[in-house]
């Protein structure tokens, strides 16, 4: 089983919809979790960050964590087409204070008609 | 308040040569880690530099090694170039205490192609 999980897409989705990304993670004791825009041919962009169970609001965008499920969530409302990009969902393990690293996945290609 | 920069921007080399790619960190971060990126993947954790040592090494071989300065600037050296090398190669800084609910800042990356 990969450490973190995401659907490679590509999610198409029309203007003014709401795009809804999905991340399942294998370590059980993760930490810290985070959402990264990444445009083509550019560098991964932070969006959001959530390390509580619940939802995180953050202008359009909403991300959901469920520990007990293994899950973490991005929701994208009113979509936009300058949102097509792809979606990095990336996890920070156990470890305590010794792990430092983000684990990624492979990311969510994300397409926005107009 | 400049970002994270990283040079050059794109490199060509060949098998078996050397490359030694740069980074500086956001102003008030004073931790670097480097990532590989193939094509269609997510980024790859190579090593994190803390206070000028490695602190945490991801899967890759000894071919890779870093270096931190005392400016926090860092680089990222890989030896006997091979085809697979072949990857974006990102750059992340962060200030160590605030990696739990900030993450890390990716500057631009550095494309190397190896032929």
């Amino acid at each position: 089983q990969k450490e973190v999980e995401q659907n490679s897409g590509p999610l198409s989705v029309p203007e003014g919809a709401i795009a809804s990304l999905n991340c399942t993670y294998s370590d059980r004791v993760s930490q810290s979790f985070f959402w990264y825009r990444q445009y083509s041919g550019k560098s991964p962009e932070l969006i959001m960050s959530i390390y509580s169970n619940g939802d995180k609001e953050d202008g359009r965008f909403t991300a959901q964590l469920n520990k007990a499920s293994q899950y973490v969530s991005l929701l994208i409302r009113d979509s936009q087409p300058s949102d097509s990009a792809t979606y990095l969902c990336a996890v920070r393990g156990s470890g305590g204070g010794s792990n430092y690293k983000l684990t990624f996945g492979k990311g969510t290609l994300l397409t926005v008609n107009p | 308040d400049a970002g994270v920069t990283q040079s050059p921007t794109h490199l060509i080399k060949t098998r078996g040569q050397q490359v030694t790619l740069r980074c500086s960190p956001k102003s008030g971060h004073d931790t670097v880690s480097w990532y590989q990126q193939a094509l269609g993947q997510g980024p790859q954790f190579i090593f994190q530099y803390y206070e000028e040592e490695e602190r945490q090494r991801g899967n890759f071989p000894d071919r890779f090694s870093g270096h931190q300065f005392p400016n926090y600037s860092s680089e990222l050296n890989v030896n006997a170039l091979l085809l697979g090398d072949s990857a974006l190669y990102l750059c992340a800084s962060s200030l160590t205490g605030g990696i739990v609910n900030y993450g890390y800042t990716f500057g631009s990356g550095t494309r190397l192609t190896v032929v």
